[in-house]
């Protein structure tokens, strides 16, 4: 049971570079999200998507992108990487709304990214 | 600005200390949910509180929900090594709505 699967774990980025992380989920969730984590600063919302073709922004969302062309898959681009943008980015999924009892929110194991 | 802010920060005890973490916010939540999270992997679940004046129990933890629903508490009685990690409390933004905010986060140092 792989749960939500994040690649890569790590990243090393110049500045200006695009790239794409990586989300997928086998657990049939019509929820997934993006978040960040710096120091001192909990996990901030990034975008997030209640079913295939539906995506809203969290918020944080200048300077990336995302799609939803399936309920396994959440990609997040970085269009242009820039040195605030270093970080660790999390991928979460839930069957319906994260605060509902019976839908938690299902972490992967986060992509560590640096951009210099 | 958070809209969810965790004090203190950081917090570093002897193994058998009792400690409280404080999660408050201005805005009204429908639920609160605390999260704990170990280095290198994503939060897990810990509990959630949806009714003013709630009060959880999970072993030795203790959750409280504000009767405002402004604010919850953990508190944790004879804290143990393996307590240690980050502890979040999340909620949604609005009532009914699917975007999921955290807390700025408390890291727990238990010391055997």
């Amino acid at each position: 049971n792989a749960g939500v699967t994040q690649t890569p774990k790590f990243q090393v980025l110049k500045t200006g570079q695009s790239m794409t992380l990586q989300c997928a989920q086998d657990m049939n969730h019509e929820y997934m999200s993006w978040y960040r984590q710096d120091p001192g600063m909990g996990l901030r919302l990034i975008h997030y998507s209640v079913g295939a073709g539906i995506t809203d922004q969290g918020e944080v969302p200048n300077g990336y992108n995302v799609s939803r062309s399936t309920t396994e898959d959440f990609p997040l681009r970085l269009l242009s990487a820039a040195p605030s943008q270093t970080s660790v980015y999390f991928c979460a999924s839930s069957y319906g709304q994260p605060s509902s009892y019976n839908s938690p929110l299902h972490f992967g194991n986060g992509t560590r990214l640096t951009v210099t | 600005t958070q809209l969810l802010e965790q004090s203190p920060q950081f917090l570093s005890i002897q193994e058998g200390e009792n400690l409280t973490v404080y999660c408050n916010s201005s805005s009204v939540f429908s639920s609160l949910q605390w999260y704990r999270q170990e280095p290198g992997e994503g939060p897990v679940l810990l509990v959630t509180v949806v009714t003013g004046g709630e009060v959880k129990k999970l072993k030795r933890l203790t959750f409280q929900f504000g009767d405002a629903r402004k604010d919850s508490s953990l508190h944790i009685t004879a804290a143990q090594p393996g307590d240690t990690g980050l502890y979040l409390c999340a909620g949604p933004l609005a009532s009914g709505t699917y975007k999921y905010i955290f807390g700025t986060g408390t890291r727990l140092k238990v010391l055997a």
